[in-house]
């Protein structure tokens, strides 16, 4: 059965930490890796990995992909409180049109 | 504001009982995707549609169903509605690899 798992599931840390949360996989016709925040309302995309190995980075975050070990992690580094949320990572399988399985997501807190 | 509109917002209900949840993608995007978020089920893959074609679907149970209209919105339907049904459902529309998500429909079975 295909499964996404996410680890830590909770994460406390202090303002200015840098954080790395892990998503591994066991998806049948893996197409691409996706990488959500999500606060108190909708998620919001933060990444698509396709490539093994190439580092996708937006301010201080960043994600890279090992499709060989089958997992992915995102690092935020100098963290802030407004990095508080669920970080969601979803795999999208090869099929006509893109069907996700999502991890559980981390919880991440940063304290001020 | 992602610029995806979901309508309603929030949606009581009975058991037993059919309800429409409408989605509008951002202007051009022709991919719109349906979401469950539950609690006890975390963020759940429904189905996606391109163009007004379905493309995939996921854990989508039979009394749902979904399509896109020719104007691209979408609507996602829920029959013989049950307590469990009871989530956020969320709609999201992509051009390229950013997907962009609404603000969410609060479906509440009694």
């Amino acid at each position: 059965e295909d499964k996404v798992v996410q680890s830590p599931l909770s994460l406390v840390v202090h303002e200015g930490d840098t954080v790395t949360l892990n998503c591994s996989y066991e998806v049948t016709n893996f197409r691409s890796l996706l990488w959500y925040k999500q606060e108190k309302k909708a998620p919001t995309f933060l990444f698509m990995l396709t490539s093994s190995g190439i580092e996708k980075k937006s301010g201080r975050l960043s994600s890279i992909l090992d499709k060989k070990e089958l997992f992915s992690i995102l690092n935020i580094t100098a963290t802030q409180t407004g990095d508080s949320a669920i970080y969601l990572c979803a795999v999208v399988r090869d099929s006509y049109g893109q069907n996700f399985v999502f991890g559980p997501g981390t919880r991440l807190s940063v304290l001020p | 504001d992602s610029g995806v509109t979901q309508t309603p917002k929030h949606l009581i209900t009975a058991t037993g009982q059919r309800v429409t949840l409408r989605c509008s993608p951002r202007s051009g995007d022709l991919s719109v995707y349906w979401y469950q978020q539950s609690l006890d089920q975390g963020l759940q893959f429904l189905i996606h549609y391109y163009n007004g074609e379905e493309r995939a679907k996921g854990n989508i149970l039979e009394r749902f169903s979904a399509q896109q209209f020719p104007d691209l919105h979408s609507e996602l339907n829920l029959s013989s509605l049950e307590l469990g049904d009871s989530a956020l459902y969320f709609c999201a529309s992509s051009v390229m690899e950013t997907q962009y998500f609404g603000p969410g429909t609060r479906l509440l079975v009694l």
